[in-house]
Parts: structure tokens; sequence; C-alpha cells
């Protein structure tokens, strides 16, 4: 199984601050790698996948770059309503997730 | 828009059968796509847990595997989920959620349920 690790497990950030979060792969998964962010009550929104192609409707606020074992994801501007956990995930080899990271306010 | 929205009883005993169904609305469940599940605890966070495609043609995360069946009805455009043998372990939100045409990420998803196992 492909083990993800996603790094800092929690982020502070002041608002209009950017966020930079991190996800690494236990073994090479090419570009097979989505983020999501989650959000209590509401359904998880997809915001990038195959690492760095933004989904349907998600702002350019949101970037993801990187490929084989590490990724990034960067949120410019943070907005309150940007507050949120956020997951990556791979797909190269059945399907799995980090642990998330939950980036807070300042 | 295509919706999901899962049902089903939000309380299973210990070692019985978890049985969840994904309705899809506004959406033929028969375009080619793959439909899976999704589970997200305290514990572990987010864990798939299987997918299905409208042929019939099922993936299951190898953990899961000898417990989970996943199964679809295109007539009722929806999809299914057991899981038996459940645990305090298997308490968690469950989601249904559509995979991306070509690539295994998922691009919408159901608001969730959650599920207690308690006797």
């Amino acid at each position: 199984e492909i083990v993800m690790t996603q790094s800092p497990g929690t982020l502070s950030v002041s608002p209009g601050e950017s966020a930079t979060l991190s996800c690494r792969a236990s073994q090479d998964v090419s570009n097979y790698l989505a983020w999501y962010q989650l959000k209590p009550g509401q359904a998880p929104r997809l915001l990038i996948h195959d690492a760095s192609t933004r989904a349907t409707g998600i702002p350019t606020k949101f970037s993801g770059s990187g490929s084989g074992t590490d990724f990034t994801l960067t949120i410019s501007s943070l907005q309150s309503e940007d507050f949120a956990i956020y997951y990556c995930q791979q797909y190269r080899i059945w399907r799995t997730f980090g642990q998330g990271t939950k980036v807070e306010i300042k | 828009q295509l919706q999901l929205h899962e049902s089903g009883p939000g309380l299973v005993k210990p070692s019985e059968t978890l049985s969840l169904t994904c309705t899809v609305s506004d959406y033929s469940i028969t375009n080619s796509y793959y439909w899976g599940w999704i589970r997200q605890s305290p514990a572990k966070g987010l864990e798939w847990i299987g997918s299905i495609y409208h042929t019939g043609l099922t993936y299951y995360s190898p953990p899961l595997k000898s417990r989970v069946t996943i199964s679809i009805d295109t007539s009722k455009n929806q999809f299914s989920l057991n899981l038996n043998s459940v645990t305090a372990a298997d308490a968690a939100v469950y989601y249904c959620a559509r995979e991306i045409a070509g690539r295994h990420a998922f691009d919408f998803w159901g608001q969730g349920t959650v599920v207690t196992v308690s006797s």
C-alpha cells in the first residue's frame, strides 16, 4: 500500500497570507495526485487532480505542484472560507489518502 | 448538476452488516465513470473503501476486501455498499463519490452519512 504523509498536521495562518501544504508518497506515484478540501457538514471538494490541474470551478488561488513522491498545495491570500482540512490522495496504485493538514486561523 | 446522496441506518450492531445506498441524481450512473465509497474517521482520516463501474466491475481496498461488497442498480441509478462483521473501528462518516473519467480522483461527493457501531 502506498502511504501518503502530509505535513504539517496543523498550519496556523493569518488571513491574507499564503499557506504551503506538503504531501509525500512512500513510493513514486508519478502525477497521480489529488487535493481535497473538507469542511464540517459539507461534501468534500476536489481542488486539484493530476498534481497540478485545477478542478472545474476552482479559483486560481489554489495551485498544486510536484511529481514522483513530493507534492505541494499552495493557497494564496487565505480568506475565511479557506480555513479547513486539506487531504492529498494518490491514485497510482489503488487510492490512498494522507492524514490531512488542518489550516486554521492564526 | 450531478448530486449524490447516501442513505442507510445510522446505527449498526457489532458483528452485523453495514448497508448503505448512494442515489445519484441528474446524471445517469451508466455513463463511463467509476463510483466509489470513502469513509472518514478520527483515527484513520479519509479511507477509500472501493469503487464500481457501471458494468459491475469492482475494485476494493485490500485491507477491507474480505468484508466489502459494492453493487450497482442501474434501473434505480443507485450503487450500494455492504460491509460485514463490523466493529467499532468501522464507525465513520461514509461518503459516496464519482471518480473523474480516466482518473481516480473523486470530483463529486455526497454530504456523507454518519454510521455508529454499538450494541
